[in-house]
């Protein structure tokens, strides 16, 4: 199957500082979305994004599918932005692999 | 915002009972799905449902699991008898295709067994 790594595992942020969260992966796909997991293990989509560039207020990703990357950016960060951030790929048929997560730590 | 939606929260049940999780997908949506998620770990595929039928199913969808369709809105995973190790989140997701397409999720069912 396709793996997926996340890096890196954990993050402490400043509440304003910028971040960038990396997602590889070992074969192509034609879905890839990042989720926010909240202290509550709710799974909330952030994005849909097998390849370009989406923004989403302070969010931001971009996924090079032929490098088989994707990235995700955090700016001004805040408090509400502490969990896991989850990356998930898939090559068909709604099968998402997820990635082993990014904790994030926003200290005010 | 249409949501998949999830029943119970959260259930504790003893070793050897079955239990049902329910799901309510996205109207519009074909494709229906569960999720597991361990305590501190990532979460996984357990298997994907199209047109009333197992479309595709993991290693750990073994015979103690099953998943049905009772009537036009719900979509049911059934756990015949829990054992220690089903202790976890289960989601429930739903997608309008199975390829390349949002797949969106629900709130989750935390499931105890003791």
């Amino acid at each position: 199957g396709i793996q997926v790594e996340q890096s890196p595992p954990d993050l402490i942020l400043q509440e304003g500082a910028n971040s960038t969260l990396r997602c590889n992966f070992s074969d192509s796909v034609n879905n890839l979305q990042w989720f926010h997991q909240n202290p509550w293990g709710q799974l909330i989509n952030l994005f849909y994004i097998p390849s370009g560039t989406k923004q989403n207020g302070r969010l931001s990703a971009t996924t090079v599918a032929t490098e088989r990357y994707s990235l995700l950016y955090i700016s001004s960060s805040q408090t509400t932005d502490s969990g896991v951030y989850f990356c998930a790929v898939g090559g068909g048929w709604g099968k998402l692999q997820f990635g082993a997560g990014t904790q994030v730590v926003v200290t005010p | 915002e249409p949501e998949v939606t999830q029943t119970p929260s959260h259930q504790v049940t003893q070793m050897g009972q079955e239990v049902i999780l329910r799901c309510v997908p996205i109207s519009n949506h074909l494709y229906f799905y569960w999720y597991r998620q361990i305590l501190g770990q990532k979460v996984e595929f357990l298997v994907s449902f199209y047109n009333n039928e197992i479309s595709e199913k993991s290693e750990i969808f073994d015979d103690q699991f099953s998943v049905e369709r009772p009537d036009g809105s719900n979509f049911t995973l059934k756990i015949r008898s829990t054992k220690l190790e089903d202790s976890a989140m289960y989601f429930c997701a739903s997608s309008p295709s199975g390829t390349a397409d949002t797949i969106y999720f629900g709130e989750g069912s935390w499931l105890t067994v003791v």
